[in-house]
This record gives structure tokens, C-alpha cells and sequence, in this order.
């Protein structure tokens, strides 16, 4: 069983439009983060939410944890070719110090 | 910010020889480092978690045998694929905690493509 459910696994869109990307679980997280992969790089850190119902703003990229703290989601605005790429969230799931566990991603290409 | 360097940035092997990946923390200590394997269009998976000065804990799955983790320094953590064949080809991506601080947040390295002839 999956401890994250992210959806959708892949979207195409062309630039302009607007997406949505969604991080599901039916546990409770203290925390929960969004990151943002490159081909052949490591992932890159976008935000971390802590409060149930947080809104956070980076640029065009807006991110909400769920008030319930088991969920999140990650709305981009007017989405650009620099967009693309592997959104992951993921969790510390266990004590404190321990690994970051991720979803299973989410594949946006966005053309021009 | 804090950087993890890793080394090399790829590498080809012949099946059946040896891989050695390192993982550096440049600029803070990390008593505790992550290794994750990455297949192509797909997620990160936690492989095993590199305690300094001692062994390794392994995911379900993970053969401790096979893959060798070393964490003798404060800075350094190695990943050794032994007897490496066609299926360990994979990018292995290393992270870092850094010991300093009270947070949680992990640093991670650029990764490394392993690819098995």
C-alpha cells in the first residue's frame, strides 16, 4: 500500500494553462513536502506546510496542506516550458530524523 | 545553503564488477545519510538509511549484501553495488541530515546514473 497517493502520474498541458496536483494519504502528517525533479538532477525542495489549512504562494505555484493534515495539493497558475518536470510531495512518516518518504510523482510537460 | 556533492555523476560498468558511489556533505556534518534508487519514470525509493560509526538499516526488499554502505566520516557516505548486473542500473540519488540543527530537512545530492552492461 502506497503511503502517498499522487494524481495525476502524468499531464500534458500547453503553456498558459492551469493544473492541479494532488497528494493523498489516510494518515496524518506532521508535516508534508513539495519538491520539483529534473531529469538527471536530485530533487529541489519547494515548500514545507506544518498547519492544517496553510497556504503557501512560491511565484505561480500555489500549495495547500489539508486541514486534516493528510493531504495537500499543488495548483500551478499560467503554467510555463520551466514548469516541466517531476512533482514529488513526501513525508516524514516515522520518528523524527528518519528518511523523507515520497509519492509516486507526478510528470507535468508543459509545450509551447 | 547546505550542499551534498556525489561522485561520480555516472558511471558504466561491465555485469558482474563492482560500483563504488560516494556521497558528500560539503558544508555541515551528517551523522545520518539516506540512499534512494530512482527508475526511470518513476518515484524515489528509500533504500536503505547510513548511520555514522555504525551499520546501515536496509528497507524491506534491499539486499544488505549486495548493496554495500559505509559511513566512516561525519562528511561521507558510500553506496558499493556489488556483482552489479543490467537490472541495478538505476539512478541513486543520496541525501543528508544535517546533525547541526533541530530540523528535519534533508539535503540531497545531484544523484549518480549507474547503467549495467
Amino acid at each position: 500500500t502506497q503511503l502517498l497517493e499522487q494524481s495525476p502520474q502524468f499531464l500534458s498541458i500547453q503553456e498558459g494553462e492551469n493544473l492541479t496536483v494532488y497528494c493523498n494519504s489516510s494518515s496524518v502528517f506532521s508535516s508534508l513536502q513539495w519538491y520539483r525533479q529534473e531529469p538527471g538532477e536530485g530533487p529541489v525542495l519547494l515548500v514545507t506546510v506544518v498547519t492544517g489549512g496553510e497556504v503557501k504562494k512560491l511565484k505561480r505555484l500555489t500549495f495547500q496542506f489539508g486541514d486534516a493534515r493528510k493531504d495537500s495539493s499543488l495548483h500551478i497558475t499560467a503554467a510555463q516550458p520551466g514548469d516541466t518536470g517531476l512533482y514529488l510531495c513526501a513525508v516524514f512518516p516515522r520518528q523524527a530524523g528518519t528518511a523523507l518518504i515520497f509519492g509516486k510523482g507526478t510528470t507535468l510537460s508543459v509545450s509551447s | 545553503g547546505a550542499v551534498v556533492s556525489q561522485h561520480p555523476s555516472w558511471v558504466i560498468c561491465k555485469s558482474g564488477t563492482s560500483v563504488k558511489i560516494e556521497c558528500r556533505s560539503l558544508d555541515f556534518q551528517a551523522t545520518t545519510m539516506f540512499w534512494y534508487r530512482q527508475f526511470p519514470k518513476q518515484s524515489l525509493m528509500l533504500m536503505a538509511t547510513s548511520n555514522e560509526g555504525s551499520k546501515a538499516t536496509y528497507e524491506q526488499g534491499v539486499e544488505k549484501d549486495k548493496f554495500l554502505i559505509n559511513h566512516a566520516s561525519l562528511t561521507l557516505s558510500t553506496l558499493t553495488v556489488t556483482s552489479a548486473h543490467p537490472e541495478d542500473s538505476s539512478f541513486y540519488i543520496c541525501s543528508a541530515r544535517d546533525s547541526g540543527t533541530s530540523t528535519d530537512t534533508q539535503y540531497f545530492g545531484p544523484g549518480t546514473r549507474l547503467t549495467v552492461l
